[in-house]
């Protein structure tokens, strides 16, 4: 089956680290994404994981994927207001045609306070 | 570059009205993608295209029709809107390379009443 799941809320204080979850159901996925959504926009990728890796840093962003339990992880470093926002993770699947589509979860809203 | 454009950014219809969101990119991407975001819910895929003359559909495409005439343009229409297509709709792109991310337009948000 196709499944993505993420906690909805995360509240973190303005420097310190924030860490979302998500979970993903097909095995076959080959790569993993991270999207950010401010209000009123477009979603932005973040940044990916092919799935034969188990970390990526990019900046103050470390993405973690432990492919045999299917659960993929974002961590912010000095977490700034400017975070604020609805954090997507999506897996990419092959579906019938042989072509490939995002599988996203319902999203993560990060709220940084003081 | 303009990457993904979509136009009206807002919009009310009454049921039974029809109307068409547009979409059009500036990156001569092959595929292109229309989502529908609920409260919650994440995203849905409603159609999706892989070239010009080639449009399928997604997760849920009833109530929804799409064409694709050129690169460029990817209309999404709703023939007689219902109230349950009241959402914030997402057009998308990518070129096709490994690992690249889809990009996406700013959305439309659609009330239906």
């Amino acid at each position: 089956g196709e499944d993505v799941e993420q906690s909805l809320f995360l509240s973190v204080r303005e420097g310190d680290s924030s860490v979302i979850n998500c979970t993903y159901t097909d095995s076959s996925s080959t790569y993993l994404y991270w999207y950010k959504q401010e209000p009123g926009a477009g979603l932005q990728l973040l940044t990916y994981i092919f799935s034969n890796m188990d970390m990526k840093q990019d900046q103050r962003l470390t993405v973690l994927l432990n492919k045999k339990d299917k659960h993929l992880s974002l961590r912010i470093a000095d977490t700034q207001t400017g975070d604020s926002a609805i954090y997507f993770c999506a897996e990419s699947i092959k579906f019938s045609g042989g072509y490939n589509k995002l599988i996203f979860g319902a999203g993560t809203r990060l709220a940084v306070h003081p | 570059n303009a990457g993904v454009t979509q136009t009206p950014k807002f919009r009310i219809l009454k049921i039974g009205q029809s109307m068409t969101l547009q979409c059009t990119q500036d990156m001569n991407h092959n595929y292109m993608y229309w989502y529908r975001q609920d409260p919650g819910m994440g995203l849905k895929l409603i159609y999706y295209s892989v070239g010009a003359g080639i449009t399928d559909k997604g997760e849920v495409p009833n109530g929804y029709n799409v064409s694709r005439s050129t690169t460029e343009d990817f209309p999404l229409r709703l023939e007689l809107a219902a109230p349950s297509q009241t959402s914030v709709y997402f057009c998308a792109s990518r070129s096709g390379e490994p690992g690249e991310g889809y990009t996406f337009g700013s959305g439309t948000r659609l009330t239906v009443v």
